[in-house]
């Protein structure tokens, strides 16, 4: 069965500096998808990066960037020089090939203080 | 990234009343689902819908609920019988794509009070 787990349930930093998300995923597929979605206070799901199980070619988007090690199962997010804007709860999330429901972790919420 | 929303954004009801959740995509999908969030919890996938059938649902997704696509455009989720327990934000998805796999991109929500 898929799992996913998100260890961290709160992180706090203060602004400007760097902070690491840590996701790790179980599955039995050899295929499979990855996707990190950031819920901010107003409560809705905001789409930031999918990844595909046989691509683990890490990505860099402004000052986000992930690291995705199938050796580890782990999909990590790391936000460089935090902004009280990146304030939310964040969710990684893993969907199969053979099913199309997205399976959460419990989120880690984040706080960036001023 | 596709447009949808949903309505209400806030329904408040007693228990045992039934509601209706609706979610309306701007431009035309093929997969739609529902997820729920129980207030500071996990999302938790509840069922997906592809060309007019369920195709998957999940153990929360009993006999109390239901789907539909009555015009071809909304999609809806009922709750015959709404528990205090139903009390969750109901989101409405879709992918952008033809595949199931592609990625699935949330409405803002619907904030379900079951009083």
């Amino acid at each position: 069965a898929q799992k996913v787990t998100q260890a961290q349930t709160e992180i706090s930093v203060v602004e400007k500096e760097d902070v690491t998300l840590d996701c790790v995923y179980e599955t039995r597929d050899t295929t499979y998808y990855l996707f990190w979605y950031k819920q901010p206070p107003s409560g809705e799901l905001v789409f930031l990066i999918r990844r595909n199980s046989f691509d683990e070619q890490n990505e860099i988007s402004g000052r986000y960037s992930w690291n995705f090690q199938k050796s580890t199962s782990s999909f990590n997010f790391t936000i460089t020089a935090s902004q009280v804007v990146d304030s939310a709860v964040y969710f990684c999330a893993l969907s199969e090939a053979r099913a199309n429901n997205l399976f959460f972790g419990t989120g880690t919420r984040l706080t960036v203080i001023p | 990234e596709p447009e949808v929303t949903q309505t209400p954004s806030h329904q408040v009801t007693q228990m045992g009343q039934e509601v209706i959740l609706r979610c309306v995509p701007i431009s035309n999908h093929l997969y739609f689902y529902w997820y729920r969030q129980i207030l500071g919890q996990k999302v938790e996938f509840l069922v997906s819908f592809y060309n007019n059938e369920i195709s998957e649902k999940s153990e929360i997704f009993d006999d109390q609920f239901s789907v539909e696509r009555p015009d071809g455009s909304n999609f809806t989720l009922k709750i015959r019988s709404t528990k205090l327990e139903d009390s969750a934000m109901y989101f409405c998805a879709i992918t952008q794509g033809a595949r199931s796999t592609d990625t699935q991109y949330f409405g803002p929500g619907t904030r379900l009070t079951v009083l």
